[in-house]
């Protein structure tokens, strides 16, 4: 049962242009969700992070836009440059019950940002 | 010098053989993970720890333990590799407290091959 869905596997997008990436959620107790970034050859880097008890968090180009009742997020970076493309993993955890230290990863979504 | 440093970063083995991968880091964190990534799959938690005296398994445990010998070193063994262990193997520290989110910080990468 995959808990973190990234339904689409790649995007392409033109530099300057807005990427969108979307990850959605079944567990209801995720209280905290998370992007990382990863490029070939390294590790995962943490990129943005954001709290079920907001909706909204922003740091420079980077925007990660939460609806609770649909299950869903999204990162948008605005605007894209080539230095973005990597793959983009979603990852939640809960907030409670003891295993709020345990992040559930996405499958990841591959953005190429095009000069 | 990296944060979290992995090695080997690459390794060939037979089926059979006893492989460890070991990691070191310089945060200062006391938690520490082992995560492997597969082709088209999301990291999944193979174990982790809290502190010296506090391991844990993950949701993919079977075939695999763990060592952590000090709280800046924890290594994973494969006592027994087998080729459905090929996979890109991560660590990862944090200083979560149980509280907000848990911002993980990986290290490069080991990845392993079992013929």
């Amino acid at each position: 049962d995959q808990q973190v869905k990234q339904n689409s596997p790649s995007l392409s997008v033109q530099e300057g242009r807005i990427s969108i990436l979307n990850c959605d959620y079944t567990n209801s107790m995720f209280d905290y969700f998370l992007w990382y970034k990863k490029y070939p050859a390294e590790g995962p880097t943490f990129l943005i992070s954001i709290s079920s008890i907001k909706d909204k968090n922003e740091d420079g180009r980077f925007t990660v836009f939460l609806n609770k009742s649909a299950k869903h997020l999204s990162l948008h970076i605005v605007p894209s440059q080539p230095g973005d493309s990597a793959v983009y993993f979603c990852a939640a955890s809960p907030n409670s019950g003891g295993s709020n230290y345990k992040l559930t990863f996405g499958k990841g979504t591959l953005l190429t940002v095009n000069p | 010098d990296a944060d979290v440093t992995q090695t080997p970063r690459n390794r060939i083995t037979k089926t059979g053989k006893r492989i460890m991968l070991e990691c070191s880091q310089t945060k200062g964190h006391d938690r520490m993970y082992w995560y492997r990534q597969d082709p088209g799959l999301g990291l999944r938690l193979i174990y982790y720890s809290f502190d010296v005296k506090d391991i844990n398994k993950g949701e993919i445990s079977d075939g695999y333990s763990v060592s952590r010998q000090a709280q800046a070193k924890f290594s994973l063994s494969l006592e027994s590799a087998i080729p459905n262990q090929t996979a890109l193997y991560f660590c990862a520290t944090s200083d979560f407290q149980g509280t907000g989110a848990n911002v993980l910080t990986f290290g490069a990468g080991s990845r392993l091959t079992v013929l």
